[in-house]
């Protein structure tokens, strides 16, 4: 595709529920990261791949949360037990290779837990 | 992680006005992005600087790198309205800083 691709775009959740957010990135980039963005702040990094493997999860605020990239392309987030501080934009990010390139953001997935 | 902070947090200017964003690190940075992000948008990917010193132009963007690799300034000369948005300084690519709004008033 032309660019980074989230969906959904919009998600509202009852406090509890579990969410997934899709992201799929640009055709052949090999690297790929989740931030977490609240209203007025910037964005907090969440988890980094690497293909498929998952080489930085750091920034995962809890073990609610869970994210797979199982074929090195497509990438989920899971919110489980979502609570009312996960409401926030998610942002999903892709490069070609590494920390090193630019990374190119998709729209976000803007989720609000009721 | 390599925390960046951003100073101001907001700047209102007057079109045709200068503004400038500084970043700052309290470690010295491997290399530094700087990303703008309009009103109801995605970060958009501006500049990457690597080296000591490295100074970067755009237009009427220019970049800079600390001699240190500890700090990092945007310039923009004569604002436009096109320039609305909040600045983003990442250090490491993963780290973002909270960003500076610009506000420019035609």
């Amino acid at each position: 595709g032309a660019g980074v691709s989230q969906s959904p775009r919009y998600k509202v959740a009852k406090r509890g529920q579990d969410v997934a957010l899709r992201c799929d990135p640009i055709s052949g980039h090999v690297s790929l990261f989740w931030y977490q963005q609240a209203l007025g702040q910037g964005p907090e990094f969440l988890t980094y791949f690497q293909n498929e493997a998952q080489l930085d999860k750091s920034g995962l605020p809890s073990d609610r949360f869970f994210a797979e990239r199982p074929e090195g392309s497509v990438s989920t987030l899971k919110i489980q037990r979502t609570q009312q501080e996960d409401s926030a934009v998610y942002l999903c990010a892709s490069s070609p290779e590494g920390v090193i390139n630019p990374q190119h953001f998709g729209d976000g997935t803007r989720l609000s837990i009721l | 992680g390599q925390q960046v902070m951003q100073i101001p947090q907001y700047q209102h200017v007057q079109e045709g006005e200068d503004f400038t964003t500084y970043c700052n690190s309290s470690t010295t940075l491997s290399n530094i992005q700087w990303y703008k992000q309009r009103p109801g948008g995605h970060p958009v990917f501006l500049i990457q600087l690597v080296k000591s010193g490295e100074v970067k132009k755009q237009k009427r963007l220019t970049f800079q790198f600390g001699e240190a690799k500890k700090n990092s300034s945007l310039h923009i000369t004569a604002t436009q309205t096109t320039d609305v948005g909040t600045y983003f300084c990442a250090g490491y690519a993963l780290n973002f800083g909270k960003g500076t709004s610009l506000l420019v008033t035609p």
